[in-house]
């Protein structure tokens, strides 16, 4: 398996574009997440869903923030308008069954910069 | 207010030296503790995850060690390598085991 698929790896946008990040989890797991990590913060767990439906979005910073899971291979990150504050590194994981006991999988990361 | 704070900040070694990492909970209740590598660049990568009825696991040269009364947890690193080089970063989930706490990391640095 190829592991977790992220991308892009790097954007470059400009303050209030729009922002889609992509991730396409490991074949067969049922979990899947997104994190946020920057210096001051470290890793932040923003969503996770469980076969496709999402489950805790509380991490979720504001409403310029949505996420979507059309299929069991495919989620999308996406911010709308983006902020300079958004700048970070953006991580999906993935893991079957339950993520206390199990173990998760990251991705590569995208790293995100607006200006 | 559930954190989890790691020690030190960071921290620079000479190749082939050992080297403990710290990681101290306030998290309760608790489900479990586990230790993530992340290269630079990179996403984590597991090291150890440990439940609150273990008291240590190994994972090669990484052993990680747990006082689930204290709530405290080390990670050692034996004879380190310049591929240790990383951040470490502790998590502690809560029992609901859809809560995960973040530590900031400690930056190890193996030099020659």
């Amino acid at each position: 398996d190829a592991g977790v698929i992220q991308s892009p790896r790097h954007e470059v946008t400009e303050m209030g574009q729009e922002v889609t990040l992509r991730c396409k989890p490991i074949s067969g797991h049922d979990y899947l997440f997104w994190y946020r990590q920057t210096m001051m913060r470290g890793l932040e767990l923003l969503i996770y869903f469980n076969n496709n439906v999402p489950i805790d979005d509380s991490g979720m910073p504001e409403d310029r923030f949505s996420a979507k899971m059309p299929n069991a291979s495919f989620s999308t990150l996406k911010i709308q308008p983006s902020e300079p504050r958004d700048s970070a590194v953006y991580f999906c994981a993935s893991s079957y069954g339950q993520p206390s006991v199990y173990e998760q999988y990251f991705g590569p990361g995208t790293r995100l910069t607006v200006t | 207010k559930n954190q989890v704070e790691q020690s030190p900040q960071s921290l620079i070694i000479l190749e082939g030296k050992n080297c403990t990492l710290q990681c101290n909970y306030t998290v309760s209740p608790f489900s479990n503790l586990r230790w993530y590598k992340q290269d630079t660049g990179r996403g984590p990568v597991s090291l150890t995850i440990m439940t609150f009825s273990e008291n240590t696991k190994s994972n090669g040269r990484y052993t990680a060690t747990l006082d689930a009364d204290t709530k405290q947890s080390s990670l050692h690193i034996t004879a380190s390598q310049l591929s240790d080089s990383a951040s470490y970063i502790c998590v502690v989930s809560g029992l609901a085991g859809n809560q995960f706490y973040f530590g900031t990391g400690t930056s190890l640095t193996v030099i020659p």
